[in-house]
C-alpha cells in the first residue's frame, strides 16, 4: 500500500540555520503531497502542498518540490526561527479519488536562540 | 474558508464512562470525515472514515463497538468513546473532506486530548 517515510528526529537547529527534512513516498497512483505542521498541544495545519510532478509548494518561507523521479518531497527553509519549533508531517493522498491522507511518522524540530 | 471546529479540546473522564467528541465543518459541507488517533510522539493513525448518512468504515484493528461514529448531517460528525479505559487516553483529531480540497487540502480540527483516569 501507499506509505510515507521521513527522516527521524528530533532535529535541533540554531536560529537562522538552514533546514531540510527529507520525505520519500511509495504510491501506486499519482498522489498529491503535503506537509503539515503541528505546534505543541495543537492540531494539524496545512503548511504546503503540491499536486503534480515538479510542482513546488511554498508557504511562510518553507518550500518543497514534488520529485516524481526520486519519489521525494523534501521540506526546506533557508533560515529557521524559534517559532518554527514544531512537529512536521509529510503526507500523501490521492485527491482525485477522495482517499484518506497517509502520514509519515513526523519529525520534531527544535530551534534554539 | 474550510474551517473545522472540534470540541472539546480536552477532556478528563473516569474509567468506564463514555465521552463524545464533536467535529463540525463551519463554512462548508463535509460529505466525508476522517477520525485519527495520535499517541504521544507518534504519527496520526486513521481510525475510521465516516460518510454522511451511512455507516462508518473502520480501519483494521479499530473496535467499532468501542469507537462509535455518527455522521448524521453534512456539517457534523461525532466520535463516542464508550466505556473508556486508561489505554484509550490519546489525542483524537478529525478531518473533513470537501470539494474545496483541491485548494485547501484536507482540513483538520484542532484535536481533542482525552485522559481517562
Amino acid at each position: 500500500g501507499d506509505s510515507v517515510t521521513q527522516m527521524e528526529g528530533p532535529v535541533t537547529l540554531s536560529e537562522e540555520a538552514f533546514l531540510t527534512i527529507n520525505c520519500t513516498y511509495t504510491a501506486t497512483g499519482y498522489p498529491s503531497l503535503f506537509w503539515y505542521v503541528q505546534y505543541p498541544g495543537e492540531g494539524l495545519q496545512l503548511l504546503l502542498k503540491a499536486t503534480k510532478a515538479d510542482d513546488k509548494g511554498s508557504n511562510k518561507g518553507f518550500e518543497a518540490t514534488y520529485r516524481k523521479e526520486t519519489t521525494s518531497f523534501h521540506l526546506e527553509k533557508g533560515s529557521v526561527q524559534v517559532s518554527d519549533s514544531a512537529v512536521y508531517f509529510c503526507a500523501l493522498s490521492d485527491l482525485g479519488s477522495y482517499d484518506k491522507v497517509i502520514f509519515g511518522p513526523g519529525t520534531s524540530l527544535s530551534v534554539i536562540p | 474558508g474550510a474551517v473545522v471546529s472540534q470540541h472539546p479540546s480536552w477532556v478528563i473522564c473516569k474509567s468506564g464512562t463514555s465521552v463524545k467528541i464533536e467535529c463540525r465543518s463551519l463554512d462548508f459541507q463535509a460529505t466525508t470525515m476522517f477520525w485519527y488517533r495520535q499517541f504521544p510522539k507518534q504519527s496520526l493513525m486513521l481510525m475510521a472514515t465516516s460518510n454522511e448518512g451511512s455507516k462508518a468504515t473502520y480501519e483494521q484493528g479499530v473496535e467499532k463497538d468501542k469507537f462509535l461514529i455518527n455522521h448524521a448531517s453534512l456539517t457534523l460528525s461525532t466520535l463516542t468513546v464508550t466505556s473508556a479505559h486508561p489505554e484509550d487516553s490519546s489525542f483524537y483529531i478529525c478531518s473533513a473532506q470537501t470539494s474545496l480540497i483541491e485548494r485547501y487540502g484536507y482540513t483538520f480540527g484542532s484535536g481533542t486530548r482525552l485522559t481517562v483516569v
